[in-house]
């Protein structure tokens, strides 16, 4: 158990639908970050938070939204879902600025399948 | 933008034989570099890190070797077994956002 927990780990929806994916980081950690994978491919970089303010925003889609709460756990929104949206999400934390270690913790990821 | 890429996307080694795995980056102002694997539907796992005033780190089994010269970042696995198939990602980090840039992804597979 690496500490940050995706919920749920697999989801299986319909084009067009919206669905919401979970994350509270490791205890401690006040950055999250937001990653899609897909099939045999590379991490793509969503957005990350740092302790409830948007920090940075890579490939994410208009779509797509998140948002981290006061309690630091994180949720990933998606909306008029396409098939192409089918992938692996994965959310990371780490303990942010001022660390000597900028190495991450990833959750053990979401599977979304859009049908 | 810059980005850290891999040479190979995919290495096939004997079991029981030294694994090196590559990357490159081209942001020479990155001071910290990470190795992580990641095995079939799991997250990436941090294996092993290296500052940019070191020139080698060694872990259980891992070393991982930087050249700032021609901004090259390798891992070498020892003694490779079964259990290190999984694909390898190299990330660097710049500074600014704490946010790590990352590699394609090496797919490293073990023949018996």
């Amino acid at each position: 158990d690496s500490g940050v927990t995706q919920t749920p780990k697999h989801l299986i929806t319909a084009t067009g639908q919206r669905v919401t994916l979970r994350c509270s980081p490791r205890s401690g950690d006040l950055s999250v970050y937001w990653y899609q994978q897909s099939l045999d491919q590379g991490l793509q970089f969503l957005i990350q938070y740092y302790n409830g303010e948007e920090r940075a925003k890579g490939n994410i889609l208009e779509r797509f939204s998140a948002q981290q709460f006061p309690d630091l756990h994180s949720e990933l929104n998606l909306s008029s879902l396409e098939l192409g949206d089918s992938a692996l999400y994965f959310c990371a934390s780490s303990v942010g600025r001022g660390q000597a270690n900028y190495g991450y913790t990833f959750g053990s990821g979401t599977r979304l399948t859009v049908v | 933008g810059e980005s850290v890429g891999l040479h190979l996307p995919t290495l096939s080694v004997q079991e029981g034989d030294n694994s090196i795995i590559n990357c490159a980056y081209s942001n020479s102002a990155s001071d910290y570099f990470i190795w992580y694997k990641q095995e079939s539907g799991k997250g990436p796992q941090f294996i092993i890190d290296i500052r940019s005033n070191m020139d080698k780190r060694q872990g259980q089994r891992v070393t991982v070797l930087l050249n700032k010269t021609v901004k090259h970042l390798s891992l070498q696995i020892a003694a490779t077994q079964p259990g290190d198939s999984a694909v390898y990602f190299c990330a660097e980090n710049l500074g600014s956002n704490y946010q790590l840039i990352w590699g394609a992804g090496t797919k490293l597979i073990i023949k018996p």
